[in-house]
């Protein structure tokens, strides 16, 4: 059981490149969720998925783009990296319908720079 | 908009001894979740014990206690018998009905056990 798996875990882009974060969970959770962490600023939502080919957005959207075409599987894309696009970037995901009860069970993180 | 704050940007204990980290939160909701998560140098988080709003015993979790005070809305975690290996970045997570499926997280408070 790996839980969840974040692919990959280290990343350096240059501005206005693209790429896409992968996360993977094998719990059979039906919620997913990407955060970024920030120094000084702990973690804030980006965007999450509430089921299969469902999204929304979260606190910070802007930049980001997100897709949930199978339930085990939760990518972020940023279409044109930005310097303050560099964090750490973590998915998490959920069991439960009432989902602001439920543990989140956090991936490993990707470190992202963006010179 | 939910806050969460965690004044204590840094704390360190001696091994065996006890510490208590403070959160504090701000809210109109009544049906909410607290939750205390662990982030070790791995980076990856893990939860630590959580509370539901509408019970008044504070909850435990072995050595982890909180100090539930909802009328002032503040949010303890409490270490006993500090070990090497809880040495990490504690952060404090709110989850509440109205704000659906997004948390908010505090700062965080970066622990150091001292042997």
């Amino acid at each position: 059981n790996a839980g969840v798996t974040q692919t990959p875990k280290f990343r350096v882009l240059k501005t206005g490149q693209s790429m896409t974060l992968l996360c993977a969970q094998d719990m059979n959770h039906e919620y997913m969720y990407w955060y970024r962490q920030d120094p000084g600023m702990g973690l804030r939502l980006i965007h999450y998925s509430v089921g299969e080919g469902t999204t929304a957005k979260g606190e910070v959207p802007d930049g980001y783009n997100v897709s949930r075409l199978k339930k085990q599987n939760f990518l972020l894309g940023l279409e044109s990296a930005a310097p303050s696009q560099t964090s750490v970037y973590f998915c998490a995901s959920s069991y439960s319908g009432r989902g602001w009860t439920d543990t989140q069970y956090f991936g490993p993180g990707t470190r992202l720079t963006v010179l | 908009a939910q806050t969460v704050t965690q004044s204590q940007p840094e704390m360190s204990v001696q091994e065996a001894e006890t510490v208590t980290l403070s959160c504090t939160y701000d809210t109109s909701e009544s049906d909410y979740y607290l939750f205390w998560y662990k982030q070790p140098p791995s980076r990856q988080m893990i939860l630590v014990i959580r509370q539901e709003a509408y019970k008044q015993q504070n909850a435990t979790e072995n050595r982890f206690s909180v100090n539930f005070q909802k009328a002032a809305k503040s949010f303890s975690l409490k270490i006993s018998d500090s070990q090497l290996g809880d040495a990490a970045m504690y952060f404090c997570a709110f989850g509440g009905s109205n704000t659906g499926n997004q948390f908010y997280f505090g700062t965080g408070t970066s622990l150091t056990v001292i042997p």
